[in-house]
């Protein structure tokens, strides 16, 4: 059974900070994904890494695939409150299944 | 450009009744097509996948079921809701899941 663990569960920190969410597992992914999902919303994609060691930017976001493709990370560069939601990884395998990890419950205070 | 709608957005069942959910994709062709169910505040679980027509792939025992009827319609069902089938329900769809899914807005199902 394929897992992912997200770390840490829950996280409040003050706006300007920084912060790091992890997303790890003992199996092999073609890809791995990140949505961010507000409450009562569908979960909205954010970036997906599809290469070893592959680190992709979006604003303040970076998103980087572990070089073996088994884990990831997601660093929030100067929090600000509009970053406040659930984020989530999720690893494509070589079926069309794509698994979700058990979410990182991100809040930012002003 | 693709749009994917569920509906209903929130339902109230009593325990023994049957559900019906749908979900329908527009603007692409042979979606692979998706069922999750999220706890509150938690994971998605993986229910079902379809990659065609008439095409359903289980990833969990339990009393729902789905249906792919066309295309870019995937319809979940139950003949008897438990109370444990409580939780919010997503539909969505990928060209192909290595780049991502796309998600619909939700159904919140509530059995009593």
């Amino acid at each position: 059974t394929q897992l992912l663990e997200q770390s840490p569960q829950f996280l409040s920190i003050q706006e300007g900070e920084n912060l790091t969410v992890y997303c790890n597992s003992s199996s092999v992914f073609s890809s791995l994904q990140w949505y961010r999902q507000e409450p009562g919303e569908g979960p909205v994609l954010l970036v997906t890494v599809v290469t070893g060691g592959e680190v992709k930017k979006l604003k303040r976001l970076t998103f980087q695939f572990g070089d073996a493709r088994k884990d990831s990370s997601l660093h929030i560069t100067a929090a600000q409150p509009g970053d406040t939601g659930l984020y989530l990884c999720a690893g494509a395998d070589s079926s069309y299944k794509l698994i979700f990890g058990s979410g990182t419950r991100l809040l930012v205070r002003p | 450009s693709q749009t994917i709608h569920q509906w209903p957005a929130t339902l109230v069942q009593p325990v023994g009744s049957p559900l019906s959910l749908e979900c329908t994709v527009e603007g692409t062709s042979n979606p692979n097509l998706y069922w999750y169910r999220q706890a509150a505040g938690r994971g998605l679980q993986l229910l079902f996948y379809s990659v065609g027509i008439g095409q359903i792939s289980s990833e969990v025992p339990q009393n729902l079921s789905a249906s792919r009827p066309q295309d870019r319609q995937f319809i979940l069902s139950s003949k008897k809701l438990l109370l444990s089938d409580s939780g919010f329900y997503l539909c969505a769809w990928s060209a192909a899941v290595r780049r991502g899914v796309y998600f619909g807005e939700g159904s919140w199902l509530t059995v009593v």
